[in-house]
Order: C-alpha cells, then sequence, then structure tokens
C-alpha cells in the first residue's frame, strides 16, 4: 500500500514568490492536514481538511490556504513569501476526522527554502 | 493555547541503556496523547494515550499517561543506535478539528 505522498521534496524559492505543495493521502483517507516544522521545533498545526472541507485552522497567516479536492489529495498554497517560511511541511493522513481514532500518518514532507 | 512542554530537549547515551522521556501538556478539552519518532521527515506512529495508569507497550518501547498531573513518559529500554531520533509528544483536543499540538522534541543519540 502507498503511504501518504507528498510533491516535491525539495524546493527553492525567491522571497515574494508563491509555492504550491501537494499531498495524496492513503486510500480510503478523507481526512488531510497540514503541518509546518521550522529547525529544531515540533511541527505547527497549519490546516486541517476533511471530507473536501476546511475544518480547522491554526494561527498562520492569510498568505497560507488550501483546498482539498474530490479523491482527497490537497494543495497548499503560501503566497508572498517570506524568509521565515523556510521549513518542512508535513502532510498527515487518517481516516477519520480525528486521530484519537486512529493515528494520523505523515509523508515525508516538502523541504521549502526561501531565499 | 494549548502547551506541550518536552524534556530533556538531547540525550546522548550509550546502548543498552534505559532512557525515560519526558511530556507535560496544557490543553483544554484533553482528548489524547500521542507519541512519534522522527528519524529524518515523517513522523512514525508509536503510541496513543487516552486513559491514565494504562501502560501501553511496543517491544522495548513503552508508554504510560497521567491525566491528574498532566504528564505523559516514554520508555525506551536496552536502547539501540537504531533509535537514535527525535521524539515529538502530542496532545489533540475534543473539537470540530483534528488538530496536534506538539511539543519540541527530545532528539536522542544512542553511542555504540
Amino acid at each position: 500500500d502507498a503511504g501518504v505522498t507528498q510533491s516535491p521534496t525539495h524546493l527553492i524559492k525567491t522571497r515574494g514568490q508563491h509555492v504550491t505543495l501537494r499531498c495524496s493521502p492513503i486510500s480510503g483517507h478523507k481526512s488531510v492536514s497540514w503541518y509546518q516544522q521550522v529547525l529544531g521545533q515540533g511541527p505547527q498545526f497549519i490546516f486541517q481538511y476533511y471530507e473536501k472541507e476546511e475544518r480547522g485552522r491554526g494561527n498562520f497567516p492569510d498568505r497560507f490556504s488550501a483546498r482539498q479536492f474530490p479523491n482527497y489529495s490537497s494543495e497548499l498554497n503560501v503566497n508572498a513569501l517570506l524568509l521565515g517560511d523556510s521549513a518542512l511541511y508535513l502532510c498527515a493522513s487518517s481516516p477519520a476526522r480525528s486521530p484519537a481514532n486512529t493515528e494520523a500518518f505523515f509523508g515525508q514532507g516538502t523541504r521549502l527554502t526561501v531565499v | 493555547e494549548d502547551k506541550v512542554v518536552q524534556s530533556p530537549l538531547s540525550l546522548v547515551v550509550h546502548e543498552g541503556d534505559t532512557v525515560t522521556l519526558n511530556c507535560s501538556y496544557e490543553v483544554t478539552n484533553f482528548r489524547s496523547l500521542l507519541w512519534y519518532k522522527q528519524e529524518k521527515k515523517a513522523p512514525t506512529f508509536l503510541f496513543m494515550l487516552t486513559s491514565s495508569g494504562i501502560e501501553k507497550k511496543s517491544g522495548r518501547l513503552s508508554s504510560i499517561l497521567d491525566k491528574k498531573e498532566l504528564f505523559s513518559i516514554l520508555n525506551i529500554t536496552a536502547t539501540q543506535t537504531g533509535d537514535s531520533a527525535i521524539y515529538l509528544c502530542a496532545v489533540e483536543r475534543t473539537g470540530t478539528a483534528s488538530k496536534l499540538t506538539f511539543g519540541t522534541g527530545t532528539r536522542l543519540q544512542v553511542m555504540l
């Protein structure tokens, strides 16, 4: 079985540009969450989507947006990139809306570097 | 604001040692506490704890939750070099969204 897949694995962007990160959840999983992990810190929650609707949003500016498609894959968009957006972006999928029922499975992440 | 504090921040041990990693938390409407192991990129799931006093075990790893004192510990016995990783603790609250709040992690290095 394929796990959670994210693309691209690495990305270098210039300040002010925008970026789109992609995530395909495990087959049958309907919940996708996005996390930002800055070096030396734990992952920080950005968004959760379940059944194509936004169910939760973390403390991130409006430059961050996301959506979930009918096949449950998801995109994270970041506009007007800042140096501080450099981080590992992780996608997690789970079958239920909450990991309380089952653990969330993480992808390998996209390493974004803003120069 | 939910808060998770892990200690120690880093730890260096020798193979065969036993280690205890700590996680304390503050969260409104607690639902669960989860432990993850992060070696390179993807955190991999270790344990989910919802009830106090019930130890969960998987091989050389075990974990327990104390909901009264708001902490959890992760024990690793007979450590191996393959246990070298960052161990992340996260909590989830009840609510409409499924949001994990993570600690900064404990970096464990196991030396030969």
